[in-house]
């Protein structure tokens, strides 16, 4: 089955600054790759998910690539604020499947002000 | 606005009893269901697929017989914690996708189980 690491779990920035977080997967059949954000005891949010015909997706000041080859996308935020302070998951699964998803471990995100 | 929605939100329930939770789809059909078990500061572990008019697919190590769900319309599954325990306390969540081909998976709000 799939298998998707991601890193840093933790992440500490400042205000302003910009936060990457980068995950792995292992199966090559996975086309499918959402990024949520999840404050504590809230659902998960979609922010941000990348199919894999394309390499960069933009919304704001969040953006995601992929990397198909090495089988690893990432999560980018430019400009952070506080209120972006939250767990985000990667995940990765295969649409026609059933949208299926294996997620990742999680990374704690702080923007400090 | 929401477009998954789970109830309850909140359930404490005595060791040995069972538990009942639903989620619902709104406005949408969702013929495939997702249910994830995530334990404090943890990722979301997927427990079972949920198809309606069939049976449920489980992830290995999920006793069937003590998560019980059902997929009885196109629009609701149930996740019923059978003998609950204190160890089956955490945030149960499910997720529906939406849209044809290319869809979008969305969360119901979770429901935090306590068993004492």
């Amino acid at each position: 089955g799939e298998n998707v690491e991601q890193h840093p779990s933790t992440l500490s920035v400042q205000e302003g600054d910009s936060a990457v977080i980068k995950c792995t997967y292992s199966d090559s059949a996975s086309n499918y790759f959402p990024w949520y954000k999840q404050e504590l005891g809230k659902r998960p949010q979609l922010i941000i998910d990348i199919r894999s015909n394309v390499g960069e997706k933009k919304d704001q000041r969040i953006a995601v690539t992929l990397n198909k080859t090495a089988k690893h996308f990432s999560l980018h935020i430019t400009e952070t604020q506080p209120e972006d302070s939250a767990v985000y998951f990667c995940a990765a699964g295969q649409q026609t499947s059933g949208s299926r998803l294996t997620f990742g471990e999680g990374t704690q995100l702080t923007v400090n002000p | 606005g929401a477009v998954v929605s789970q109830h309850p939100s909140w359930v404490i329930c005595k060791s040995g009893t069972s538990v009942k939770i639903e989620c619902r789809s709104l406005d949408f059909q969702a013929t495939t269901m997702f249910w994830y078990r995530q334990f404090p500061k943890q990722s979301l572990m997927l427990m079972a697929t949920s198809n309606e008019g069939s049976k449920a697919t489980y992830e290995q190590g999920v006793e069937k017989d003590k998560f019980l769900i059902n997929h009885a319309s196109l629009t609701l599954s149930t996740l019923t914690v059978t003998s609950a325990h204190p160890e089956d306390s955490s945030f149960y969540i499910c997720s529906a996708p939406r849209g044809q081909g290319v869809n979008t998976i969305y969360f119901g709000e979770g429901s935090w189980l306590t068993v004492v």
